[in-house]
């Protein structure tokens, strides 16, 4: 199995809702990552989760909450957002600094197809 | 800080015609880079990536690029270009010791027929 899946494929939410967002991969990978891509803009860097440690919260509000139960499966906890957070928000996997083991497979991040979020 | 540029924000080539997509990034040490492309409301695919050794690195779908460190670039190409190569192409710059990368602004890319 070599991809990353993402679910929902697309959310509609209200201000006042909790909602989350799932991302799942079974490459073995231990490096896992959120993105926010807003229209015809690249992806901008959330969160990366390490070895199931947040390692980068690239100061996102608190309002996105990230969750990392295992290595497999990354959550994304959305409660009291905003109009200007509709996005496609992006869900990534790499191989992991540690398992790398040099720069052969290092950095090489696998994206999942997205959530397009609408928040109403 | 790492950096990328792409300074072509958009592209229109014939189909069948030769494709170059430029990219340049500033990093003080060897830099990992990658070339992405995204279908709309899709995620992104990686069609190559160079880490070291020949600086001529060829990828998935007919795509190449060729790393010039005189020249701090990066740039894209392919021979000829077919329809469903129509989409957003990223350049990326990883750096050792985290794992951010860091996007260029993307270069869209039209076929026409």
């Amino acid at each position: 199995d070599t991809e990353v899946t993402q679910t929902p494929k697309h959310l509609v939410m209200g201000m006042t809702n909790k909602k989350s967002l799932k991302c799942e991969q079974h490459m073995g990978h231990r490096a896992m990552y959120w993105y926010k891509q807003k229209a015809k803009k690249p992806p901008e860097l959330m969160f990366v989760y390490s070895y199931e440690k947040l390692s980068i919260n690239e100061s996102v509000p608190s309002r996105f909450s990230p969750e990392c139960p295992n290595s497999s499966l990354l959550n994304l906890h959305l409660h009291a957002l905003q109009p200007e957070d509709s996005a496609l928000y992006l869900c990534a996997s790499s191989l992991g600094t540690l398992l790398a083991g040099g720069p052969t497979s290092y950095n090489e991040q696998f994206f999942g197809p997205g959530t397009r979020l609408t928040v109403l | 800080a790492q950096s990328v540029t792409q300074p072509d924000i958009h592209i229109t080539v014939s189909e069948g015609a030769s494709l170059e997509l430029r990219c340049n990034y500033s990093y003080g040490a060897t830099p990992y880079l990658f070339w992405y492309v995204q279908s709309p409301g899709q995620g992104l695919q990686l069609l190559l990536k160079y880490f070291s050794g020949d600086t001529l690195v060829q990828g998935i779908k007919g795509f190449e690029a060729e790393f010039k460190r005189s020249q701090s670039s990066f740039n894209l190409r392919k021979p000829s270009v077919h329809w469903s190569d129509a989409a957003e192409y990223f350049c990326a710059v990883g750096n050792f010791g985290n794992e951010k990368l860091t996007f260029g602004t993307g270069t869209r890319l039209t076929i026409i027929p």
